[in-house]
């Protein structure tokens, strides 16, 4: 069972359209993270977001962490192919990172 | 390129049978994470050593032990070895000893039990 439920599973769209993926649990975690894994390679850290209500922008990229620090989502604008990935929440809790099982979105040209 | 380096990059061996994975981190970094990537599982974090000890134990089996040299390279081993222990193995290095410290991941090694 993950400590982190991530949805969708798989989200397909087609390039200019925007997406949000989900990252929920009923765990409190310290802070949260979001990676992004292409095949054949190791994740590689987006964000690290700490304090409840926290909003944070990378580019197109827009990342929340619920008021409560239980969940997250991120938002992308429009995607662009480059945005094709496993996409991973990853709570911090106990000293230890869980992650949670990944969105795979793919960005269609 | 992360600049954290793994070997071998693949191994494929029989059940029963014993490995070893090889892991160098970032020059400069003193934290080794090892993770197993499956299908089923996701990404589950095994162990955490830090200058040399243990700082952080995950869902690691007793079958497996890891441990980190002086050089601050670290290695997994893997014994008695099942159809189910196949999987992508990751080491990631951070420069300091918390888990919130960002990681920086190698390119993994996947390895194929028959």
């Amino acid at each position: 069972t993950q400590l982190l439920e991530q949805s969708p599973q798989f989200l397909s769209i087609q390039e200019g359209e925007n997406l949000t993926v989900y990252c929920n649990s009923s765990s409190v975690f310290s802070s949260l993270q979001w990676y992004r894994q292409e095949p054949g390679e190791g994740p590689v850290l987006l964000v690290t977001v700490v304090t409840g209500g926290e909003v944070k922008k990378l580019k197109r990229l827009t990342f929340q962490f619920g008021d409560a620090r239980k969940d997250s989502s991120l938002h992308i604008t429009a995607a662009q192919p480059g945005d094709t990935g496993l996409y991973l929440c990853a709570g911090v809790r106990d000293y230890k990172l869980s992650f949670g099982a990944g969105t795979t979105v793919t960005v269609r040209a | 390129d992360s600049g954290v380096t793994q070997t071998p990059k693949h191994l494929i061996t029989a059940t029963g049978q014993r490995v070893t994975l090889r892991c160098s981190p970032r020059s400069g970094d003193l934290s080794v994470y090892w993770y197993q990537q499956s299908l089923d599982q996701g990404l589950q974090f095994l162990i955490q050593y830090y200058n040399g000890e243990e700082r952080a134990k995950g869902n690691i089996l007793e079958r497996f032990s890891a441990q980190q040299f002086p050089d601050l390279h670290s290695e997994l081993n893997l014994s008695s070895l099942e159809l189910g222990d196949s999987a992508l193995y990751f080491c990631a290095s951070s420069d300091g000893g918390v888990v919130y410290n960002e990681q920086f991941f190698g390119p993994g090694t996947r390895l194929t039990v028959l």
